[in-house]
């Protein structure tokens, strides 16, 4: 059983440019969900993918946005990056539990850094 | 709105020194607390999911249980390898995450 991989580990942009971070999801899982994390702080809900349509948002700006592919895969852009965009990026997969959630699994993460 | 506040931020152990960790929710709708252990630079590894007051997990020195306003997690004995931030999260209409409690065990 695969765990969840993300790409790239790091990433340094410039301010105004735009960003694709990258997740392959566990296997059997179908729903991924993106999270935001400064520095010292929790984790923030972006969004959730479920079957490859938006299932759920955060409190985020439409210049972050998602795609999820056939095989559960999932991306999340970025467009005109802001200094405070600079976070760990973390992706998460899970099955969907209905009226209980079901744990969700995390990557390593993406360290994107805007200068 | 849905609200996690866990404390303390930050906690300093002896190794063996038992201890417990809190987590104080607001959410409408509980369909599940979880806990998360992370080391610095990674993302979080699953520890416990709990669903209804009264309901507890237990996994090496670690127990989780919960009450309709926390979450408690206790550490007993602790080994320097349990050092580590502690992250709780709750799941109503989102997933909620507190800041974390920072968590450092000294030989």
């Amino acid at each position: 059983e695969t765990g969840v991989t993300q790409s790239p580990t790091h990433l340094i942009k410039t301010r105004g440019q735009q960003v694709t971070l990258r997740c392959s999801s566990q296997s059997g899982h179908n729903t991924v969900s993106w999270y935001q994390q400064a520095l010292g702080q929790g984790p923030q809900f972006i969004f959730q993918y479920y079957r490859e349509e938006e299932n759920g948002r955060g409190n985020f700006p439409p210049r972050f946005s998602g795609l999820q592919f056939p095989n559960y895969s999932s991306e999340l852009n970025v467009n005109a990056l802001e200094l405070d965009d600079s976070a760990l990026y973390l992706c998460a997969s899970s099955s969907p539990g209905g009226d209980f959630a079901t744990e969700a699994f995390f990557g390593q993460g993406t360290r994107l850094t805007v200068v | 709105e849905d609200q996690v506040t866990q404390s303390p931020e930050a906690l300093r152990l002896q190794e063996g020194e038992s201890s417990s960790l809190n987590c104080s929710y607001t959410v409408s709708g509980l369909r599940g607390l979880f806990w998360y252990r992370q080391d610095p630079g990674k993302g979080p590894e699953f520890l416990f999911t709990l669903y209804s007051a009264g309901e507890e997990k237990e996994k090496e020195r670690l127990k989780a249980t919960l009450t309709k306003k926390e979450s408690f997690l206790h550490i007993t004995a602790p080994k320097p390898e349990d050092s580590a931030t502690y992250l709780c999260a709750v799941q109503g209409d989102d997933m909620r995450f507190g800041a974390g409690t920072r968590l450092t065990v000294k030989p």
